[in-house]
């Protein structure tokens, strides 16, 4: 069985100031990519990163970066120098090989930036 | 073009009436699906669609029916709902799973009020 878990239901962190939230997922395939997405109040679910169970590297785009511990099964987001902007509920989500088209997300995180 | 576009963006219908949902993408992908969504909470997945054929259906009640008429639509047809079915209604598409993995693309979404 696939899951994902976010132990995080609520952050708070200072405008400029840096935040990770936290990710772990549970899987036995071993080909998988794991997914984060930002949904502001608007509704719209916004993809902002992407990790492939075999990537060497860890993923950046912009100021979101993922941690990504392979043996620890965790994939956490860090998202440097929080603008107000980032104020959103943020989700993890994972889609494995077995399983083909279905993406599984976590419970989420709501992240309020702090003026 | 990497959008995905649902209509309408609101709708309120009372117990007896039949309304549709209207997703469409042009992006060429072969996967398509229907997340139901309540606020501060995952998507819970309703239907994937692959190459135009019902894949996965989460036992999802008869009074929500989907259909795919062609590569770039998706609807899902509403009858006889009940309150509790009001949330926001989120249409996605992805490129179909392989060995790298692509993200789902989501469109704004459309918020369904049952009274």
């Amino acid at each position: 069985a696939q899951k994902i878990t976010q132990t995080q239901p609520g952050m708070f962190v200072q405008e400029k100031e840096a935040v990770t939230l936290d990710c772990t997922y549970d899987t036995s395939d071993p080909s998988y990519g794991l997914f984060w997405y930002k949904q502001p109040s608007s509704g719209e679910m916004i993809f902002l990163i992407y990790q492939g169970s075999y990537d060497q590297q860890n993923a950046t785009e912009g100021r979101y970066s993922l941690n990504f511990q392979k043996a620890r099964k965790s994939a956490n987001l860090v998202i440097s120098a929080s603008q107000l902007g980032d104020s959103a509920m943020y989700f993890c989500a994972m889609r494995v090989e077995d399983t083909g088209n279905q993406f599984y997300f976590g419970t989420g995180t709501s992240l309020t930036v702090i003026p | 073009d990497t959008e995905v576009t649902q209509t309408p963006k609101h709708l309120v219908m009372g117990m007896t009436n039949k309304k549709s949902l209207k997703c469409e993408q042009h992006m060429g992908h072969r996967a398509m699906y229907w997340y139901k969504q309540k606020a501060k909470k995952p998507p819970e997945l309703m239907f994937v669609y692959s190459y135009e054929k019902l894949s996965i259906n989460e036992s999802v009640p008869s009074r929500f029916s989907p259909e795919c008429p062609n590569s770039s639509l998706l609807n899902l047809h509403l009858h006889a709902l009940q309150p509790e079915d009001s949330a926001l209604y989120l249409c996605a598409s992805s490129q179909l799973s392989g060995r790298e993995y692509n993200e789902q693309f989501f469109g704004p979404g459309t918020r369904l009020t049952v009274l």
